[in-house]
C-alpha cells in the first residue's frame, strides 16, 4: 500500500473552473501537509501548507484537510492556463522527511 | 525569502568522472538539507537527510560511498556523484529546512540536471 495516494490523472478542467485534487495518506500520525506544484522540466515550487483539520484559503487555492479521513485536498478556483503542472501531495511527522505521493497531473483547457 | 539555490543547473560528463552539486540557502540558515533524485515522469525519489556538522542519513538502496554529502554549514550542502555511469543521469534536486519543528517547510532548488556520456 502506497503511503501516500494521488490520482495520476491526467485531470483536464476547463479554464476559469475549480480544480479539485486529491490525496490519501496512510500514517495516521501525519502532522504536516503540504501541496506542491512541479512544471515540467522545474522543481516543485511549495503552494499550500496545512497543518489543523478544516479549510485553509490563499489567494485561488484552498486546501483542505480532514485527518479522520485521513484525507488532504487541493481546490484552484478560475483555474489559469498557467496552472497546468502537475500538483504534488507531501506528508510528514514532525521534524521528519516528507513523503511524496506520485503526483497529479492538470491540464487546464483554454 | 526563503530561497534555495543550486549550482550548475546542469552538467554533462563522461562515464567514470565525478560530479559536484552545490546547494545553497540564501536567506535563511538551514539546519536541514535534503537531496533528492526525479527521474522522468516519476515522482521524487528521496537520497539523504544532511544535517550541518554530522553525517548524513541515507534512504535504504542509496550507496553512501557513491553519492558524497557534505554540508559544511548552516547554508551550504553538497552532493558528489562519484564514478558516474549513465544510469546516474537524472535530475538532482536539493531541498532546505529553516529550523525544527512541525511549522517548517521545505524550500526546493531549481534542481541540477545530471547527464552522464
Amino acid at each position: 500500500q502506497k503511503e501516500v495516494e494521488q490520482n495520476s490523472g491526467p485531470l483536464s478542467v476547463p479554464e476559469g473552473a475549480i480544480a479539485s485534487l486529491n490525496c490519501t495518506y496512510s500514517d495516521r500520525v501525519s502532522q504536516s501537509f503540504f501541496w506542491y506544484r512541479q512544471y515540467s522540466g522545474k522543481s516543485p515550487e511549495l503552494i499550500m501548507s496545512i497543518y489543523s483539520n478544516g479549510d485553509k484559503e490563499d489567494g485561488r487555492f484552498t486546501a483542505q484537510l480532514n485527518k479522520a479521513s485521513q484525507y488532504v485536498s487541493l481546490l484552484i478556483r478560475d483555474s489559469q492556463p498557467s496552472d497546468s503542472a502537475t500538483y504534488l501531495c507531501a506528508v510528514s511527522r514532525v521534524n521528519e522527511k516528507l513523503t511524496f505521493g506520485t503526483g497529479t497531473r492538470l491540464t487546464i483547457i483554454p | 525569502g526563503a530561497v534555495v539555490s543550486q549550482h550548475p543547473s546542469w552538467v554533462i560528463c563522461k562515464s567514470g568522472t565525478s560530479v559536484k552539486i552545490e546547494c545553497r540557502s540564501l536567506d535563511f540558515q538551514a539546519t536541514t538539507m535534503f537531496w533528492y533524485r526525479q527521474f522522468p515522469k516519476q515522482s521524487l525519489m528521496l537520497m539523504a537527510t544532511s544535517n550541518e556538522g554530522s553525517k548524513a542519513t541515507y534512504e535504504q538502496g542509496v550507496e553512501k560511498d557513491k553519492f558524497l554529502i557534505n554540508h559544511a554549514s548552516l547554508t551550504l550542502s553538497t552532493l558528489t556523484v562519484t564514478s558516474a555511469h549513465p544510469e546516474d543521469s537524472s535530475f538532482y534536486i536539493c531541498s532546505a529546512k529553516p529550523g525544527q519543528g512541525a511549522a517548517d517547510t521545505q524550500y526546493f532548488g531549481p534542481g541540477t540536471r545530471l547527464t552522464v556520456l
